[in-house]
């Protein structure tokens, strides 16, 4: 069974810093590895996606890096702003035949101006 | 193109009453995905559609069942609601087979069971 795990659960920094936001998965037969954010009380919105193929993805100021056999990714902020606080989700797609996301609880960042 | 659409966006029953919430998929997508979000916790994946067929299951009891039409619309239908049910019910859509692509997700149903 998948399991997903993100540390810290809770980040706080000052506007400008760059950051690393982790996540670790259990069981390395994925099909993606995908970054989401959350606002309070809203759906989710999906940030990159990273193939089991792929190494690492880059959009803007946001870079997510995959390594399948210690079960880790990582999101790296560049430059955090404000509008970047948020609740960030990774999920891992597996499974045969059921296709599933498996998520982690999550870690809410909080950019401080 | 129009994202997930998901109605209603909130909505309170009583225990033991039956829910049907409903999830309009992006265009072009023909996998639908439903997941239950308790506060504070990560979505749970409830079951999953493709080509109206459930193509897949989570640790949810039978009374959660759930529906995709022909155009690919969803629905999600829970019996005898219970107090745990309370949450914000996810869907996604994806295009293509259910094990590629991206997943979208819809701004949620917030149920509250009193």
């Amino acid at each position: 069974k998948q399991e997903v795990t993100q540390i810290p659960a809770a980040l706080s920094v000052p506007e400008g810093e760059n950051l690393v936001l982790n996540c670790s998965f259990t069981d390395s037969a994925i099909y993606n590895l995908q970054w989401f954010r959350q606002d309070p009380g809203k759906g989710l919105t999906s940030l990159l996606l990273i193939q089991s193929s792929q190494r690492e993805q880059t959009s803007g100021r946001l870079n997510a890096s995959l390594d399948k056999s210690s079960g880790r990714s990582t999101l790296y902020i560049a430059a955090s702003q404000p509008g970047d606080s948020a609740t960030y989700l990774c999920a891992a797609l597996s499974g045969a035949g059921s296709y599933q996301l498996t998520f982690g609880k999550g870690t809410k960042l909080s950019v401080i101006p | 193109e129009t994202g997930v659409t998901q109605s209603p966006t909130h909505l309170i029953k009583t225990r033991g009453q039956q829910v049907t919430l409903r999830c309009s998929s992006q265009s072009g997508h023909n996998t639908v995905s439903w997941y239950q979000q308790a506060l504070g916790q990560g979505p749970q994946f409830i079951f999953q559609y493709y080509r109206e067929e459930e193509n897949g299951r989570g640790n949810f009891p039978p009374r959660f069942s759930g529906l995709q039409f022909p155009n690919y619309s969803s629905e999600l239908n829970v019996n005898a609601l219970e107090l745990d049910d309370s949450a914000l019910y996810l869907c996604a859509s994806s295009p293509g087979p259910p094990n590629t692509g991206e997943l979208f997700f819809g701004e949620g149903s917030r149920l509250t069971v009193l």
